[in-house]
């Protein structure tokens, strides 16, 4: 069975310093590994997705096989950046999320 | 870019009712929604997937009699939860996947309706 674990509830970081939201999975198969991104009072919104090895708002996530992660990274948090982020994983038609990460930016 | 809408927004509703929920797919069909719910503080739990013209398929410990789904069209999912309570209160979420085109492989989500039953 599909599952994808991130272990932060909450995260808050100063702008302009580095943030990481860590997304563990567990997937017998070839995932397919998403973030999707909820400002406040907005839907869901796709951040970005495993396959196309894009950086969009300055965040990256590198799919690590090995350690069966996908992190989400970027260098320099700014404070539009606060809101709640959830990794996901699909297989086939079945996509499963995490429990979400809320993460503050202050200024 | 793709959107998927949902009606209504907020509902509440009494004891013992039944409440539609409506998601539609604006500027792309659809071959497959989904629909999740989500309780504070917490993340989204898919309850089932639609596929148009077929009977929608259930995640374990979801009641289909209770949360019924009907996906008539390429562009149209609708939920209706039967004889509702109070425990039936949540935030609930469609999802659409594309059948074509550049937004074939990316699963838009609507605003999500925020169900109360008193």
């Amino acid at each position: 069975a599909q599952r994808v674990t991130q272990p932060e509830k909450l995260l808050s970081v100063f702008k302009g310093a580095p943030v990481e939201l860590k997304c563990n999975y567990s997937y017998s198969g070839s995932p397919e590994l998403f973030w999707y991104v909820q400002y406040s009072r907005q839907r869901l919104q796709l951040l970005l997705r495993h396959i196309s090895r894009e950086s969009i708002k300055g965040f990256t996530a590198d799919l690590n096989k090995g350690e069966t992660s996908f992190h989400l990274k970027k260098p320099f948090a700014q404070e539009e950046d606060s809101a709640m982020y959830y990794c996901a994983l699909r297989n086939n038609n079945d996509m499963r999320f995490g429990a979400g990460t809320r993460l503050t930016v202050k200024p | 870019g793709a959107v998927v809408s949902q009606h209504p927004s907020w509902v509440i509703c009494k004891s013992g009712t039944s409440v539609k929920i409506e998601c539609r797919s604006l500027d792309f069909q659809a071959t497959t929604m989904f629909w999740y719910r989500q309780f504070p503080k917490q993340s989204l739990m898919l309850m089932a997937t639609s596929n148009e013209g077929s009977k929608a398929t259930y995640e374990q410990g979801v009641e289909k009699d209770k949360f019924l789904i009907n996906h008539a069209s390429l562009t149209l999912s609708t939920l209706t939860v039967t004889s509702a309570h109070p425990e039936d209160s949540s935030f609930y979420i469609c999802s659409a996947r594309s059948i074509s085109g550049e937004v074939t492989d990316t699963q838009y989500f609507g605003p999500g309706t925020r169900l109360t039953v008193l």
